[in-house]
């Protein structure tokens, strides 16, 4: 069956760090990936995304890295500040021009000062 | 994303009670969606609607109806509250585009308890 699922609930790093939350897909069909950034009382907020025909895309101090090989998505932040604090969620587009959204459980992300 | 509202922010009901949330959105896009999220579980969609004469059911849509009453609103109802539909609730909005590649834009959400 779809499955989208992290590696890590929890992570937690030193300011200034490079961070890497990891996440799993089972569907191979899987053609639209996004990561989302959802604080502490607000709704989830698009950070990037990243098409099935493309192994990585970058944004400011984000990349996110894509294997279809072994359907692995990663998000990597660079120099990681408090303000990246959240829950990080991964999502797959599996239902194809339908544009159904199946997301992961998350990463809570903790940087410490 | 202040384009996407949500009414209530907060709302506690009694078992039985008939519970409607609302969502309005500015960004002028055709499809908007329902989801709860409840710890541990993530986000699961509820309904999905990609046009005003377009609903369509999500993986959880037992216990829920919606209503699609103009481009720009769309409600989610819970005929008869029932406790573990204690949860936080969010809409979000896509423009139609080509390739299924639109990025979901979320409400604040909704903190919804049934006693």
């Amino acid at each position: 069956g779809e499955s989208v699922g992290l590696h890590l609930p929890t992570l937690s790093v030193q300011e200034g760090d490079n961070s890497i939350i990891n996440c799993a897909y089972s569907n191979s069909a899987s053609d639209y990936f996004i990561w989302y950034k959802q604080e502490s009382g607000k709704g989830p907020q698009f950070i990037i995304d990243i098409r099935s025909n493309m192994d990585k895309r970058q944004g400011q101090r984000v990349t996110v890295l894509l294997n279809k090989t072994v359907k692995h998505l990663s998000l990597q932040i660079a120099a990681t500040q408090p303000g990246d604090s959240a829950v990080y969620f991964c999502a797959e587009n599996s239902g194809g021009s339908n544009y159904k959204l199946t997301f992961g459980k998350g990463t809570l992300l903790t940087v410490n000062p | 994303d202040a384009d996407v509202t949500q009414t209530p922010r907060n709302r506690i009901t009694k078992t039985g009670k008939r519970i409607m949330l609302e969502c309005s959105q500015t960004k002028g896009h055709d499809r908007m969606y329902w989801y709860r999220q409840d710890p541990g579980l993530g986000l699961r969609l509820i309904y999905y609607s990609f046009d005003v004469k377009d609903i369509n059911k999500g993986e959880i849509s037992d216990g829920y109806s919606v209503s699609r009453q103009a481009q720009a609103k769309f409600s989610l109802s819970l005929e008869s509250a029932i406790p573990n539909q204690t949860a936080l609730y969010f809409c979000a909005t896509a423009r139609a585009g080509s390739g299924g590649t639109d990025t979901q834009y979320f409400g604040p959400g909704t903190r919804l308890t049934v006693l």
